[in-house]
């Protein structure tokens, strides 16, 4: 089966605020891509990150950081010094190779305050 | 970088009427779209995926004859919602493959059935 958790349905934070949004994945697929996108009260998806199931460096691009562990099956997503234009739903997604299809999470919505 | 365009970005339409939702790939060529949905505050569940020149493929549970997906071009998907009636609100979003590893997605169409 092929599953991705997002246990944080909401988050709340202060600007400037660390906050990890948490992703947990389920797949019996060796080769498979994970990913992270954005969706703004506007609905588009924002795409993020893609990290494929052999590639567990984690990444850093400016504010945001994302730690893949493949013991844990988890994938989370950090943002630094947040800020209110990150105030969005967040999308973690599981896309086995084999598949062109995507398993996307539930979404945790974050709130950045001023 | 890849572009995929819907259209339109929302509609409100009559009980009983029917709605056509257009996405093209505006500078790559796609073989392959897919329709997803997603209701307020839950996630985008796959609903088809859309291939040019042939019969689309249906996820479980979803109503062909309601859900009717033309793909008569490399660069034209259409999803019409026929007979809509407001359990049918939804936000459609549709993505295209446009290189082996990424998928771009539409900015969605909010569809609000009155």
């Amino acid at each position: 089966a092929q599953k991705v958790t997002q246990a944080q349905t909401e988050i709340s934070v202060v600007e400037k605020e660390d906050v990890t949004l948490d992703c947990v994945y389920e797949t019996r697929d060796t080769t498979y891509y994970l990913f992270w996108y954005k969706q703004p009260p506007s609905g588009e998806l924002v795409f993020l990150i893609r990290r494929n199931s052999f590639d567990e460096q984690n990444e850093i691009s400016g504010r945001y950081s994302w730690n893949f562990q493949k013991s844990t099956s988890s994938f989370n997503f950090t943002i630094t010094a947040s800020q209110v234009v990150d105030s969005a739903v967040y999308f973690c997604a599981l896309r086995p190779d084999r598949f062109n299809k995507f398993y996307f999470g539930s979404g945790t919505k974050l709130n950045v305050k001023p | 970088g890849a572009v995929v365009s819907q259209h339109p970005s929302w509609v409100i339409c009559k009980s009983g009427t029917s709605v056509k939702i257009e996405c093209r790939s505006l500078d790559f060529q796609a073989t392959t779209m897919f329709w997803y949905r997603q209701f307020p505050k839950q996630s985008l569940m796959l609903m088809a995926t859309s291939n040019e020149g042939s019969k689309a493929t249906y996820e479980q549970g979803v109503e062909k004859d309601k859900f009717l997906i033309n793909h008569a071009s490399l660069t034209l998907s259409t999803l019409t919602v026929t007979s809509a009636h407001p359990e049918d609100s939804s936000f459609y979003i549709c993505s295209a493959r446009d290189s082996p590893y990424g998928y771009t997605f539409g900015s969605g169409t909010r569809l609000t059935v009155v």
